[in-house]
């Protein structure tokens, strides 16, 4: 059974860090793409990163810079490394499993999402 | 620019049957998107994968109940024999030039 388990979430000053973990079971981390999509208080979904099976990284423009995204391959684990937070950042953060195909008009979706972990960004 | 519409919110009746539409922007008319479901207080949970043609695969679990169709740019999720625990938030989403994109979504109350 595949299960994503996050944690690390908490209050934080503007301009700290937090490292988010997301615990893996039931598939092998490195062979897929992962990513985090954050949820704001009240709003819709918001893709945050990716992580390539073959290790490439992309982020959306809103956290390009001060998130990293990376992955303990020995723990089946997923990270995000969150510097130079916002109050703006505040969301509940869910790791989720892609899956892309390739074909003329690739196609790429989310088929397991964690239960998330909240972050909150305040004085 | 790749953007997916979707109405704020839709209501139907226990029992009944509701459609759910996402709007693909211009010249993405061919994308296939994904449907999800996000219960009150929970995580989202995928639905379904479904094509331009309106194929589609559904995630584990997922009942009969839920099924999906395509036209032009229009995404539609179905949902038949309305039960309580369908009153949620449902999403639909995409990917283009290494973004995911998502829709609005669309609030559900069951009457």
């Amino acid at each position: 059974e595949v299960q994503l388990v996050e944690s690390g979430g908490g209050l934080i000053q503007p301009g700290g860090s937090l490292r988010l973990s997301c615990a893996a079971s039931g598939f092998t981390v490195s062979s897929n793409y992962m990513s985090w999509v954050r949820q704001a208080p009240g709003k819709g979904l918001e893709w945050v990163s990716v992580i390539y099976s073959g290790g490439s990284t992309y982020y959306a423009d809103s956290v390009k810079g001060r998130f990293t995204i990376s992955r303990d391959n020995s723990k089946n684990t997923l990270y995000l490394q969150m510097n130079s937070l916002r109050a703006e950042d505040t969301a509940v953060y869910y790791c989720a499993r892609a899956v892309v195909v390739v074909a003329a008009t690739p196609v790429a979706y989310f088929d397991y999402w964690g239960q998330g972990t909240l972050v909150t960004v305040s004085s | 620019q790749l953007v997916l519409t979707q109405s704020p919110s839709a209501s139907a009746s226990l029992g009944a049957s509701v459609k759910l539409t996402c709007t693909l922007s211009s010249g993405h008319s061919s994308y296939a998107i994904a449907w999800h479901q996000q219960q009150p207080e929970k995580g989202p949970r995928y639905l379904m994968k479904l094509n331009s043609d309106g194929s589609h695969s559904k995630g584990d679990g997922i009942p009969d109940r839920f099924s999906g169709s395509s036209s032009g740019a229009e995404r539609y999720l179905t949902i038949s024999s309305l039960q309580s625990e369908d009153e949620a938030d449902y999403y639909c989403q995409t990917w283009g030039t290494g973004s995911w994109v998502f829709g609005g979504g669309t609030k559900l109350t069951v009457l």
